[in-house]
Parts: C-alpha cells; structure tokens; sequence
C-alpha cells in the first residue's frame, strides 16, 4: 500500500536557524498539507499546497515558514528562524481530492523537531 | 465555541466494554467528517468515514447528526489494542479544503 514518507523522523536544531522537512506524498496525490502538533496539544493545520502554490494557510504559517515543491516527488516545509515553540511534531499528509466529496488525507510518520 | 469539541478523556473501560465518544463542530457548512485514531507520538491514521446514513465496520459504528453538528464513535467488545487518542476531523471544502481536528479523547482499555 502507498504511503507517505517524511525525513528526518527527529531533527535536533539551535534557535535561530533554519531547518527543511521534507515529505514524499503519494504518488498520484495532488493536494499536500503540513500539520503540527505540539506535545499534548491538538493536531493545527498549517498551509495546503495544490498546483505548486499555497491554497490555504493558517495564522500559525507565518513569514518563517514556507512551503516547496522542488520537484515532481518532493514536498518541503522550510522554517527559516527556528523558535523554541516550533518544537512539536510535524505531519505531512496527501490526498487526490475530488471536490464535493470526502477524500481521506493519508499522514506520514511526522518529524519530531526540537528546537534548544 | 471551539470549533471542534471533543472530551479529551481519559476513558477507562474494561475489555468487552461498549465505549462511545462524541463530537461538536461549530460550522454548519462543514462537509465531510472522519474518525482517526493516533498511537502515543504516532501519525493519526483514518478510523473511518462518518456519514449521515450511519455506518459501521466491524465493532465500530460511527453516526453524524447535521442538525445537532454532533459526530458519534461506539466501539464495542473493546479491545486491549483498542487504546488510543480517537481524533475526530471536520472538513470544510470550499474553493479550499479545511481540517479541523479535535483535541482527540484518550481511550484505555484495561485488563
């Protein structure tokens, strides 16, 4: 069964710099999403990407943060200046999409980020 | 009003018991909804598909009622591998689509 891959599974980083998440959604997938969840916390949407550019962000995705779809597998979440209350987990998801009807969002494992 | 609301929990409950989780959403407009299921520091991964027609798989049955914006989960004879953080997730699909998860409710099924 297809499913999405995410590297690293844990990225340790100091405040202040940058770091890249990446994500390999299905293959015939065309809508990706970042999610974090913050230890304890409930799972928060941060941006959806469809048709190499953003469809929807949340308050949380702010100038930090961007999203990339470098290539025809790839898709990257960019946090420029790290903070320490970016530490959370970070889940990749993707779905086909057909409007007007549930579609499932496939996750991956997550990146644990620590930021110290 | 959050815009979805769950019972984080936790449920205690013996194995074979019925257990049964509730959902409120806020927007009216919300179109699709789901159950997921997240293991301790896992991914969520999809329960199933709650229509308002009810549906059931297996032990789980889950029941959407639109007119009240209430999302139901009964899962029964309850098993050890049933523990978990049930999610429950509203989708909003407008020109965009919009998730919204629930805080989840922590179930432990005892021994």
């Amino acid at each position: 069964e297809p499913e999405v891959t995410q590297t690293p599974s844990h990225q340790v980083t100091q405040m202040g710099q940058e770091v890249i998440l990446r994500c390999v959604p299905i293959s015939n997938h065309l809508y990706f999403y970042w999610y974090r969840q913050i230890l304890g916390q409930k799972v928060e949407f941060l941006v959806s990407f469809y048709n190499n550019e953003i469809s929807e962000k949340s308050e949380i995705f702010d100038d930090q943060f961007s999203v990339e779809r470098p290539d025809g597998s790839n898709f990257t979440l960019k946090i420029r200046s790290t903070k320490l209350e970016d530490s959370a987990m970070y889940f990749c998801a993707s779905n086909r999409w057909a409007s007007g009807s549930p579609d499932t969002q496939y996750f991956g494992p997550g990146t644990r980020l620590t930021v110290l | 009003r959050k815009e979805v609301e769950q019972d984080p929990g936790p449920f205690n409950v013996p194995e074979g018991a019925t257990v049964a989780f509730n959902c409120t959403y806020s927007n009216s407009a919300s179109q699709s909804f789901f159950w997921y299921r997240q293991d301790c520091r896992k991914e969520p991964k999809l329960l199933m598909s709650v229509y308002s027609s009810g549906n059931e798989d297996g032990r789980f049955t889950a029941q959407l009622n639109r007119a009240s914006q209430y999302i139901s989960l009964l899962i029964r004879d309850s098993k050890l591998s049933d523990s978990a953080t049930y999610l429950c997730v509203v989708l909003f699909s407008g020109g965009y689509q919009k998730v919204t998860f629930g805080i989840g409710t922590k179930l432990q099924v005892i021994p």
